[in-house]
């Protein structure tokens, strides 16, 4: 049982690049999220999802785009990478209201 | 404005003496609150959540309402508790959730 599988695990973008991270879990939950983690600041909900074909927007949404066509993927789309999204990322899934979030292993994104 | 304190990012103890990581939190509704811990080269997991009033791996956590706080304690720290510990709140039946700082928390021998 994989639990979330995020890829790549680091990534080195140019400022105007674009990407796509990637999220994917196994264990048929409804809630899926996006977070970023940077030093002193905790993690910062970027987008959600509570289902297939419903998303919407976290703390931090700027910069970001998100989809969700099935279940099990949520990936995340940089649209034009700027320095200031330099991070950790961490995607995570949940069965339902109240459970516990399963977090990927995280996304090292490096934009020179 | 939901918030998340953890007024300590760096907290160091010795083997077997007592262990209080401090969170606090600014909500207008019914909090949810929990405590999450990444061990070094792991990820982010669960490690206690208030609803569910339980002791894992002997650390307990009380909501305090009046104080507007969810503590984190064990009353004998052990090597492998050493660890990066978030508290969370939840804002949201979707689990969104609001993090604080972080706490380092390093047990000597």
């Amino acid at each position: 049982n994989a639990g979330v599988t995020q890829t790549p695990k680091f990534q080195v973008l140019k400022t105007g690049q674009s990407m796509t991270l990637q999220c994917a879990q196994d264990m048929n939950h409804e809630y899926m999220s996006w977070y970023r983690q940077d030093p002193g600041m905790g993690l910062r909900l970027i987008h959600y999802s509570v289902g297939a074909g419903i998303t919407d927007q976290g703390e931090v949404p700027n910069g970001y785009n998100v989809s969700r066509s099935t279940t099990e993927d949520f990936p995340l789309r940089l649209l034009s990478a700027a320095p200031s999204q330099t991070s950790v990322y961490f995607c995570a899934s949940t069965r339902g209201q109240g459970g516990a979030a399963f977090f990927g292993q995280g996304t090292r994104l490096t934009v020179v | 404005a939901q918030r998340v304190t953890q007024p300590e990012k760096l907290l160091s103890v010795f083997k077997g003496a007592p262990v209080e990581l401090k969170c606090n939190y600014s909500y207008s509704g019914s909090p949810e609150l929990f405590w999450y811990v990444q061990y070094s080269r792991q990820r982010l997991q669960l490690l206690l959540r208030h609803i569910s009033r339980e002791s894992i791996k002997g650390f307990t956590a009380d909501l305090n309402k009046g104080e507007t706080s969810f503590h984190l304690k064990k009353p004998f720290a052990q090597e492998e508790d050493s660890a990066m510990y978030y508290c969370a709140l939840n804002i949201g039946g979707a689990q969104k959730l609001v993090f604080g700082q972080g706490t380092r928390l390093t047990i000597n021998p």
